[in-house]
């Protein structure tokens, strides 16, 4: 959805630099979500917000972090990137009762 | 931990045949979603289900929940090739997080 972007939509990096990974949204959604997508794996959860204030781990967080600069904003960071963090990586937002999720266009990222 | 569980991977069809994918969680699902990834594109919410034994239907899609609430399916009569593209099952665990399932990609051959 344009709603949600993500930026950038492609990078190709070297192990052992830092990487962030932007998303925003002006759908005004508390949640937010930070999935990584590997073929044959579906998509996994890498970390969640609910508010500002709110950070919670997800199924796969090691070697992540994020910073949820305000409602807006939820930016993944990978401190050193490693060649088996190449992958595609999806912001959403979530809403209503059941958390129905809406997607960014995704960043395809490549560790050398 | 929960896992969601999808089969088959893959689906090849020709133009016209139907096309079932099945969704299975470790755990008793409150609700349960279903996206599509268009090749190249990001996940869109379909549908959701609630209620055990729930069956909803959008023009040749008819998505079904278990009566244990632990699976769910999803149904297209007579393919096109705008069907083509990944679908996705997703439901929450407990401690609000998300999980969505393997994936079944379909292949629609004219």
């Amino acid at each position: 959805d344009a709603d949600v972007t993500q930026t950038p939509r492609n990078r190709i990096t070297k192990t052992g630099k830092r990487i962030m990974l932007e998303c925003s949204q002006t759908k005004g959604h508390d949640r937010m979500y930070w999935y990584r997508q590997d073929p044959g794996l579906g998509l996994r959860l890498i970390y969640y917000s609910f508010d500002v204030k709110d950070i919670n781990k997800g199924e796969i967080s090691d070697g992540y972090s994020v910073s949820r600069q305000a409602q807006a904003k939820f930016s993944l960071s990978l401190e050193s990137a490693i060649p088996n963090q190449t992958a595609l990586y999806f912001c959403a937002t979530g809403t209503g009762r059941y958390n129905e999720q809406f997607f960014g266009p995704g960043t395809r990222l490549t560790v050398l | 931990g929960q896992q969601v569980m999808q089969i088959p991977q893959y689906q090849h069809v020709q133009e016209g045949e139907d096309f079932t994918t099945y969704c299975n969680s470790s755990t008793t699902l409150s609700n349960i979603q279903w996206y599509k990834q268009r090749p190249g594109g990001h996940p869109v919410f379909l549908i959701q289900l609630v209620k055990s034994g729930e069956v909803k239907k959008q023009k040749r899609l008819t998505f079904q929940f278990g009566e244990a609430k632990k699976n769910s399916s999803l149904h297209i009569t007579a393919t096109q090739t705008t069907d083509v593209g990944t679908y996705f099952c997703a439901g929450p665990s407990t401690g609000n997080q998300f999980y969505f399932g393997t994936g079944t990609s379909l292949t629609v051959i004219p």
